[in-house]
C-alpha cells in the first residue's frame, strides 16, 4: 500500500539554521504531496502542497519540490524561528475521491533562541 | 479563512461509556474524514464519508464507531463503548478536492478513564 517515510525526529536546531526534513513516499498512483504542521495543543495545518512533478510547494519561508524520479518531497528552510517548533507531518493522497490520506509519522522540531 | 470547527476540544468519559465527537465541516466541502492520534503517535485514518454514506473505512473503524452526517452541517463520529485505548486526539477533516488537500479541525482530545 501507499506510505510515507519521515526522517526519525526530534530535530533540533539554533535559531537561524537551516533546516532540511526528509520525506519519501511509496505510492500505486500519481500522488498529490503535502506538509502539514502541528504546534504544540493545536490541530493539523496545511503548510504547503505540490500536484505534479517538479511543483514546487512554498509557505512561510518553507519550501518542498515535488521530486518523481527520488520519489521525495523534503521540507526546507532557509532560516529557522522559534516559533517553528512544532511536530510536522508529509503527506500524501493518490485516490481522485480522496480516499486515501496517508500521513507520514512526524518529525517534531525544536528551535532554540 | 473558512474553518472546520471541532466540539469539545476536550472531553473526560468513563470506559464503556458512549461518546459523540462533533465537527462542522466547511460548507462547500463533499468529503469528510475522521482521524486520530494517540498521544506521540502518529495520524491514523479512520474514516472517509462522501454522498451520505462512508466511502473507506479503516481497521481501527470496528463495530463500536460509527458516523453520521444528521442534518447537513454536521459530521458526527459516534464511539458505543468506549475502551481506555481510545484515549486519543480526534481530528475532523473536509475537502471540496481531496487531490488540494485537506483542511483539519482543532481537534477533540478524549481521554478514557
Amino acid at each position: 500500500g501507499d506510505s510515507v517515510t519521515q526522517m526519525e525526529g526530534p530535530v533540533t536546531l539554533s535559531e537561524e539554521a537551516f533546516l532540511t526534513i526528509n520525506c519519501t513516499y511509496t505510492a500505486t498512483g500519481y500522488p498529490s504531496l503535502f506538509w502539514y504542521v502541528q504546534y504544540p495543543g493545536e490541530g493539523l495545518q496545511l503548510l504547503l502542497k505540490a500536484t505534479k512533478a517538479d511543483d514546487k510547494g512554498s509557505n512561510k519561508g518553507f519550501e518542498a519540490t515535488y521530486r518523481k524520479e527520488t520519489t521525495s518531497f523534503h521540507l526546507e528552510k532557509g532560516s529557522v524561528q522559534v516559533s517553528d517548533s512544532a511536530v510536522y507531518f508529509c503527506a500524501l493522497s493518490t485516490s481522485p475521491s480522496g480516499q486515501n490520506f496517508v500521513f507520514g509519522p512526524g518529525t517534531r522540531l525544536s528551535v532554540l533562541p | 479563512e473558512p474553518e472546520v470547527t471541532q466540539t469539545p476540544s476536550h472531553q473526560v468519559t468513563q470506559m464503556g461509556q458512549e461518546v459523540i465527537l462533533r465537527c462542522v465541516p466547511i460548507s462547500n466541502h463533499l468529503y469528510f474524514y475522521w482521524y486520530r492520534q494517540i498521544l506521540g503517535q502518529k495520524v491514523e485514518f479512520l474514516v472517509s464519508f462522501y454522498n451520505n454514506e462512508i466511502s473507506e473505512k479503516s481497521e481501527i473503524f470496528d463495530d463500536q464507531f460509527s458516523v453520521e452526517r444528521p442534518d447537513g452541517s454536521n459530521f458526527t463520529l459516534k464511539i458505543r463503548s468506549t475502551k481506555l485505548e481510545d484515549s486519543a486526539m480526534y481530528f475532523c477533516a473536509s475537502s471540496v478536492d481531496p487531490q488540494g488537500g485537506y483542511t483539519f479541525g482543532s481537534g477533540t482530545r478524549l481521554t478514557v478513564v
